[in-house]
């Protein structure tokens, strides 16, 4: 399974825009980059996938390099409700997700 | 909509037993997966199911079994418990077999003694 860095933690101001870094510098032609958060006591919420292009939806956006080495998922305006822990994985055909530790990230009000 | 639906929602079991965890799906979800969730790590991935048959399975042992019904609902079997069993107990449905949109559910909590 290809493998992703993340920092282990990040700090935004609320209503700030928060940008997430991934690496994923072993990533092959097909895999997927897909984001997950995992919110206090609940489990993981799927935000956004993508392969090669930049992709929006009404939760967050998905910035992919050129190279496909790195991505970077944003949150445009940061809220309380965002403080999770956020994963990026890489996925090629089974569905099985490889969750790493992910990027804990905490928002002061 | 009804989103995934776990239960127990929280269980306490003695080494040794055995422990049965249930899974509904999202309604018209054809794909189950499991995930195992030990404190303070990601989930793991234990199995896949696709229209009842099984299309993946991670790396636990023979003790883990699971099984898919006709309704796309799916049954977690643990047996001979380990205190390392201890975990949180994640199902999430996909629409196919693509999956790059899985749904996961609040989980059940298994605590072994």
């Amino acid at each position: 399974d290809a493998k992703t860095t993340q920092p282990n933690s990040m700090e935004s101001n609320e209503e700030e825009p928060v940008h997430l870094p991934c690496n994923h510098s072993t990533i092959s032609g097909t895999d997927y980059i897909h984001w997950y958060r995992q919110l206090p006591s609940q489990g993981p919420e799927y935000v956004i996938h993508g392969l090669t292009s930049n992709v929006n939806n009404r939760m967050a956006s998905l910035a992919i390099a050129e190279d496909r080495k790195s991505s970077t998922l944003i949150l445009h305006r940061a809220t309380l409700r965002d403080a999770a822990v956020y994963y990026c994985i890489l996925r090629y055909g089974s569905e099985k997700l490889v969750f790493g530790k992910g990027t804990k990230l905490t928002v002061n009000p | 909509d009804a989103g995934v639906t776990q239960s127990p929602t929280h269980l306490i079991k003695t080494r040794g037993q055995q422990v049965t965890l249930r899974c509904s799906p999202i309604s018209g979800h054809k794909s189950v997966s499991w995930y195992q969730q030990v404190l303070g790590q990601g989930p793991q991935f234990i199995f896949q199911y696709y229209e009842k048959e099984e299309r993946g399975r991670g790396n636990f042992p023979d003790r883990f079994s699971a099984r898919q019904f006709p309704n796309y609902s799916s049954e977690l079997n643990v047996n001979a418990l380990l205190l390392g069993d201890s975990a949180l107990y994640l199902c999430a449905s996909s629409l196919d077999r693509t999956g790059h949109e899985q749904y996961f559910g609040p989980g059940t909590r298994l605590t072994v003694t």
